[in-house]
């Protein structure tokens, strides 16, 4: 019963350079999406999905792109990362629409960008 | 526009005294609520949820919330805080049955003196 599961826990990037956030989970749960978390502004939605092969963008998805070819995994790529990209970021899925299942989150990845 | 308001930025309250933490919301038709907690460098723990039903909804760590429909509110209380209770707390929303997408307030830091 591993939930959601975030790697890598912490980073740290050059200016420019790309990387993914990887998100999985094992609970066959057919929303997910992704966060990021910054002083004073909460969480903001970055992008989701809500079955394999179907994403769609939240408030905040300039800069990131995702792809959605399983079910379980939801990676979140930084194509060129910049400073202001500098963040935690938390990974979350649910079962039904309307989280009456409620949300899984995963334990974060944080992300500096120098 | 939709939204979700926290008034409060930081609240301080005395170890055995009573708190309410404010949640505003703007949807056109009654949304689902959640209320989630966090912990320094920690992930989001639900404390409570409301999606239909009385509209006084008993959570965890003693907590409960209150659906006010006219108001458009679904404010955190806890009759006598803990020293543990410090945290930084978040009000959520899903505009309701057929939405995904949870959509979080900025938050209220909560400090508790001893």
């Amino acid at each position: 019963n591993a939930g959601v599961t975030q790697t890598p826990k912490f980073q740290v990037l050059k200016t420019g350079q790309s990387m993914t956030l990887q998100c999985a989970q094992d609970m066959n749960h057919e929303y997910m999406s992704w966060y990021r978390q910054d002083p004073g502004m909460g969480l903001r939605l970055i992008h989701y999905s809500v079955g394999a092969g179907i994403t769609d963008q939240g408030e905040v998805p300039n800069g990131y792109n995702v792809s959605r070819s399983t079910t379980e995994d939801f990676p979140l790529r930084l194509l060129s990362a910049a400073p202001s990209q500098t963040s935690v970021y938390f990974c979350a899925s649910s079962r039904a629409e309307g989280g009456s299942y409620g949300y899984t989150f995963g334990s974060g990845t944080r992300l500096t960008v120098v | 526009a939709q939204s979700v308001t926290q008034p409060d930025i930081h609240i301080t309250v005395s170890e055995g005294a009573s708190l309410e933490l404010r949640c505003n919301y703007s949807y056109g038709a009654t949304p689902y609520l959640f209320w989630y907690v966090q912990s320094p460098g920690q992930g989001l723990q639900l404390l409570l949820k409301y999606f239909s039903g009385d509209t006084l909804v008993q959570g965890i760590k003693g907590f409960e919330a209150e659906f006010k429909r006219s108001q458009s509110s679904f404010n955190l209380r806890k009759p006598s805080v803990h020293w543990s209770d410090a945290a930084e707390y978040f009000c959520a929303v899903v505009p309701g049955a057929g939405s995904y997408q949870l959509t979080f307030g900025k938050g209220t830091k909560l400090s508790v003196i001893p």
